[in-house]
């Protein structure tokens, strides 16, 4: 079945650090969503993307939908304690429309 | 507007025993999806209800069911429980699937399952 590859697994990273992940597949996507999750909840959206090119920021974060509608990026500027987590990103199939998810990237600040 | 509500929050069972988990999606959303969450893994696709209907199924035993009411809120049934069954429980309200952006998910806080 279709699969979205989602890098890095896992981050480590200094307070103040940028951080980028990416999400990739070989299929085309109509949308794509990249959500946060705190330990013990549910993942909140971030960003949403539903044009190719598209670029959108949300504070400190950016997340920008790929030119070839295979792929899809967030970046963090500046870290903040608080933004760790993992996020996700969840790409809507445009062939059937259906959603699909990355195995999600664990971001985690080094003391 | 009041967010995705999800029922019990927390529960307990033992093997072999079933539970229903309860999921009220956010006000005018129609479509529920489902998922489960182990430690250190990704979402897990349950299934997704849509005016009732089940619209589609992930790769899960049929001793998971679920069901959805006129008034959108949705149920999810797990029978003749396992230890692997313990994780995170996840729903997710959309306004109407595969149709661009109203496929937008927003989740609830998720109910936590532990099988002893």
């Amino acid at each position: 079945g279709q699969q979205l590859n989602q890098s890095p697994q896992s981050m480590f990273i200094q307070e103040g650090e940028d951080v980028s992940m990416n999400c990739t597949s070989s299929s085309i996507f109509n949308t794509w969503l990249w959500y946060k999750q705190d330990p013990g909840e549910g993942p909140v959206l971030l960003i949403a993307l539903y044009k190719a090119g598209e670029l959108t920021s949300n504070g400190r974060l950016t997340a920008q939908f790929g030119t070839t509608r295979k792929d899809s990026f967030l970046n963090i500027s500046a870290s903040i304690p608080s933004d760790v987590g993992i996020y996700f990103c969840a790409g809507q199939l445009a062939s059937n429309y259906q959603l699909i998810w990355g195995a999600g990237t664990k971001l985690i600040i080094k003391p | 507007k009041a967010g995705v509500t999800q029922t019990p929050r927390y529960l307990i069972k033992t093997r072999g025993q079933q539970v229903t988990l309860s999921c009220s999606p956010i006000s005018g959303h129609r479509s529920v999806s489902w998922y489960q969450q182990t430690p250190g893994q990704g979402l897990q696709f349950l299934f997704e209800y849509f005016s009732e209907t089940q619209r589609n199924k992930g790769n899960f035993p049929g001793r998971f069911s679920g069901r959805q009411f006129s008034n959108s809120r949705s149920e999810m049934n797990v029978s003749t429980l396992e230890l692997g069954d313990s994780a995170l429980y996840l729903c997710a309200s959309s306004s109407a699937p595969g149709t661009g952006n109203q496929e937008t998910q927003y989740f609830g806080p998720g109910t936590r399952l532990l099988v002893l």
